[in-house]
Parts: structure tokens; sequence; C-alpha cells
């Protein structure tokens, strides 16, 4: 079974400063795709950004980019120039196949003025 | 961009009794809708797929016949909790994929639901 792994319950940054999250994730496939959604306290879930793991340049949505390191498993999030309303929950999400997303554990980022 | 509206946002029901949430795909069709459940300060976590004119497959210990799942056409999808109690209170989220593997899924608001 596919799984995801957030070792980071918490983080925080100084705004205006760069915080990378960490995500690992398990899998036997080739062929999937890896998301970063964010959770503010409104609950709603917001797609941040995506990878497809059969490119191996690392996709980037202004000023969230990730490091996808396909042989390592990993897929951190890189956000630049934090701003406050970056402040969320953070979930690292897997899919492959069936459409059937599997979440990480989520990192809750704080960000201090 | 593809919207999924989630109603209620909230609802609160005495312990016994049943309460429906549904999912809408506004302005796509979604052939297959998810419902996830969340607790305070933790992951999503997958309950059920819902696919349009079939039984929901739902995941390893959700107990289908009190989370009910109808996915009677293209652009909804509801949950009925049946027989709710307490422990059944939580945050119950669904989603909603265009066509095609790999697309992104769009998520709705959730519902908060409280049994007393």
């Amino acid at each position: 079974a596919q799984t995801v792994t957030q070792s980071q319950p918490e983080m925080s940054v100084q705004e205006a400063e760069t915080v990378t999250l960490s995500c690992t994730y398990d899998t036997s496939e080739s062929d999937y795709y890896l998301f970063w959604y964010k959770q503010p306290p409104s609950r709603q879930m917001i797609l941040v950004i995506r990878q497809e793991a059969y490119k191996q340049q690392n996709a980037t949505e202004n000023r969230f980019s990730v490091n996808f390191q396909k042989a390592a498993k990993s897929f951190s999030l890189k956000i630049s120039d934090s701003q406050l309303g970056d402040a969320a929950m953070y979930f690292c999400a897997f899919i492959q196949g069936a459409q059937k997303l599997v979440f990480g554990q989520g990192t809750r980022l704080t960000i201090n003025p | 961009g593809a919207v999924v509206s989630q109603h209620p946002s909230w609802v609160i029901c005495k312990s016994g009794t049943s309460v429906k949430i549904e999912c809408r795909s506004l302005d796509f069709q979604a052939t297959t809708m998810f419902w996830y459940r969340q607790f305070p300060k933790q992951s999503l976590m997958l309950m059920a797929t819902s696919n349009e004119g079939s039984k929901a497959t739902y995941e390893q210990g959700v107990e289908k016949d009190k989370f009910l799942i109808n996915h009677a056409s293209l652009t909804l999808s509801t949950l009925t909790v049946t027989s709710a109690h307490p422990e059944d209170s939580s945050f119950y989220i669904c989603s909603a994929s265009t066509q095609g593997f790999y697309s992104p899924l769009h998520f709705g608001n959730g519902t908060r639901l409280t049994v007393t």
C-alpha cells in the first residue's frame, strides 16, 4: 500500500523568509502524481502544486516550488517570501491509478510577523 | 475553475437520527467522487469512492451500512450517516475529479457534523 509521511507536525517561519516542508512516500509504481494541498482555518482544501512523476523538472507555482527526488521518494515543498496568508495545514498527497488520494499526516505552518 | 458544492456546511443532529450530506459538481461532470473524514488536527481519511451509477467502494474499516453513499447522477453524490452517534461527529469532505486519471481533485468546503 502507498503511504505518505510528513515528519514535521509543526513548522514556523518569519514573514518574508523561506521554509521547506518535507514529505516522503512509498510506492512500487513508476507512474503517479504528487500534490501539496493547503488547508487554512476555513478547512477548504486548496491545491498548491502538483508534480508528475515522469517529469524530471521540479514544479513551480509563483512562490511555491517542489524538490522532487524520485529515487529517494522525496517531495518537499519550498515556500519563498512567506506571507501571513500562508499560515495553514499543509498536506502532501499521492495519487496513482484509481485517483485515490493518500494524504500525509500534515504539517501546521505558522508565519511569525 | 471546477467548483464542488457541499451542503450543509454544518449540522447538528440528535443521536439515533440520520443526516444526509450532498456533494455537487457545479460546472463539470464527475464520474467519481470521494468522501473523506477528518478528525480535529488530523489528516483526511478516505472513507469511500463513489462511482456514478454503481455501488460505492468502501475503505477497510468503514461501515457501509452506517455511511450510505449514493451517486445517482454525474453531478451529485450523497453521504447519509444513519443512526448517528456522538462518535460519528467529525468533519466530512467530498471531492470530485474531472475526466481522466491524475486530474486534480476538487474539494467541497466540508460539513461539520455534531451528534448530540
